[in-house]
């Protein structure tokens, strides 16, 4: 499996474009970049994916490089809910695929 | 819209006691359904997963069985718990087989043992 590669921890203002890096220079031509976040205590909750293209949707958008090697998850206007770990993972394909995460990036949001 | 259930929320259980975990989808038909466990400061391990009534694969040799008897029920249950059984656990849910179907997780079960 592609890994990925996080910083441990971030500050945003609040109100604030929140920018999260991640970088997965293993990913292989068909395999998708998935972002997760967890709020302490509760189960993770998907943000978005994409493949090549840059996606948005309701909740953010996703920017990947064009050799796909990195990628980053922006918050348009971050809000203290969104105070969270965010997980990067890039999915293996094929079959029913289990979501493996690693240790995450720690987004502070501050009033 | 769709939505996963998951109770009890927390569960405290005495080390040899049974454990039975409730797991519910609405909204969606024949779902993929999945099994987590997430230990303190460690990531994601995939327990079980069902693609269908009856249909359980189990990822890891362990104390703990799941099963599916109803197309949209996914139940995680245990004869006797270990101390090693402590843990997040987490029930998800996708469509499809494709490789661009998002796993939805539900808010999870703490299980203490003690």
């Amino acid at each position: 499996d592609a890994k990925t590669t996080q910083p441990t921890s971030m500050d945003c203002a609040e109100g604030r474009a929140a920018n999260l890096p991640c970088n997965h220079s293993t990913i292989s031509g068909n395999e998708y970049v998935y972002w997760y976040r967890q709020i302490h205590s509760q189960g993770p909750q998907y943000i978005i994916h994409g493949l090549k293209n840059n996606e948005t949707n309701e909740m953010a958008s996703l920017i990947i490089t064009e050799d796909r090697k990195s990628s980053t998850l922006i918050l348009p206007h971050a809000t203290l809910r969104d105070t969270a770990v965010y997980y990067c993972i890039v999915r293996p394909t094929g079959g029913y695929q289990k979501v493996t995460f690693g240790t995450g990036t720690k987004l502070q949001v501050i009033p | 819209s769709q939505t996963i259930h998951q109770w009890p929320a927390t569960l405290v259980q005495p080390v040899g006691s049974p454990l039975s975990l409730e797991c519910t989808v609405e909204g969606t038909s024949n779902p993929n359904l999945y099994w987590y466990r997430q230990a303190a400061g460690r990531g994601l391990q995939l327990l079980f997963y069902s693609v269908g009534i009856g249909q359980i694969s189990s990822e890891v040799p362990q104390n703990l069985s799941a099963s599916r008897p109803q197309d949209r029920q996914f139940i995680l249950s245990s004869k006797k718990l270990l101390l090693s059984d402590s843990g997040f656990y987490l029930c998800a849910w996708s469509v499809g087989q494709g490789d661009d179907q998002p796993q939805h997780f539900g808010d999870g079960t703490r299980l203490s043992i003690l």
